[in-house]
C-alpha cells in the first residue's frame, strides 16, 4: 500500500535560518505529491503540489521538487519567518485515476521558528 | 467565502451517549472524507464519500457512521463513543475523487470520558 515517511520533529529554527523538511513516499503507480501546513487551531491548508516527476511545487517561499528517482518531496525554504510556525504534512495522492481514497500523510513535523 | 464548517468545534462528553459532529461545505463538491489527527499518527481516513448516498470505509472506520443524504452536509455519528475515540476530527472536501487538493474544515476536539 501507499505511505509516506516524513522526518520526526519538532524542528525549532532561529528566524531567516534555512528550512528543510524530509519526506519519502511509497506508492503504486504515479501518484501526485501534496504539502500542507497547519497553523495552530486551525484545519490544513494547502501549501503546494506536484502531479508528475520533476516537477516542482512552490508557494510562499517554499519549495519542494517531485524526485521519482529517491521517490521523495522535501520541502525547503531559504528563511524562514516567526509566522512559518507550524504543522507541516507531507501527503499522496493515488494516481489511478478516480481513486477513491485520495491522501495518505505523514505524520506531521511541528516547525519553531524563534525571533 | 468557501468554506468547510464544521460543528461542535470542541466536545466533551461520557462514555456511550451518542453524538453526531456536522459537516457542510459551500462548494458544490462531490467528495467528502473524515479525518482523525492523533499524534506521531499524522491524519487517518475514516468514511469517505463519492457523492449523494455514495459512502465507503477508509482505514479507521470501527465505531464510526456516516451518511450523505445531501451533496453539502456529511456528518459524522458516533453511536457509543469510547475513550480511544478522543481525538482531533477534520472534514475535508474536493471538487471530485482523484488527485485534487482537498479543503479542510478548522476540526472538532473530541474528549469521551
Amino acid at each position: 500500500g501507499n505511505s509516506v515517511t516524513q522526518m520526526e520533529g519538532p524542528v525549532t529554527l532561529s528566524e531567516e535560518a534555512f528550512l528543510t523538511i524530509n519526506c519519502t513516499y511509497t506508492a503504486t503507480g504515479y501518484p501526485s505529491l501534496f504539502w500542507y501546513v497547519q497553523y495552530p487551531g486551525e484545519g490544513l491548508q494547502l501549501l503546494l503540489k506536484a502531479t508528475k516527476a520533476d516537477d516542482k511545487g512552490s508557494n510562499k517561499g517554499f519549495e519542494a521538487t517531485y524526485r521519482k528517482e529517491t521517490t521523495s518531496f522535501h520541502l525547503e525554504k531559504g528563511s524562514v519567518q516567526v509566522s512559518d510556525s507550524a504543522v507541516y504534512f507531507c501527503a499522496l495522492s493515488d494516481g489511478t485515476s478516480g481513486s477513491a481514497r485520495q491522501l495518505t500523510f505523514g505524520s506531521g513535523t511541528q516547525l519553531t521558528v524563534l525571533p | 467565502e468557501a468554506q468547510v464548517t464544521q460543528n461542535p468545534r470542541y466536545l466533551i462528553t461520557v462514555t456511550g451517549k451518542k453524538l453526531t459532529v456536522t459537516c457542510s461545505q459551500n462548494m458544490n463538491h462531490e467528495y467528502m472524507s473524515w479525518y482523525r489527527q492523533d499524534p506521531g499518527l499524522g491524519l487517518r481516513q475514516i468514511y469517505y464519500s463519492m457523492n449523494v448516498e455514495v459512502t465507503d470505509k477508509g482505514d479507521v472506520p470501527e465505531g464510526y457512521k456516516v451518511s450523505r443524504k445531501e451533496k453539502r452536509n456529511f456528518p459524522l455519528i458516533l453511536e457509543s463513543p469510547s475513550p480511544n475515540q478522543t481525538s482531533l476530527y477534520f472534514c475535508a472536501s474536493s471538487f471530485r475523487a482523484g488527485n485534487q487538493p482537498q479543503h479542510f474544515g478548522d476540526g472538532t476536539r473530541l474528549s469521551i470520558l
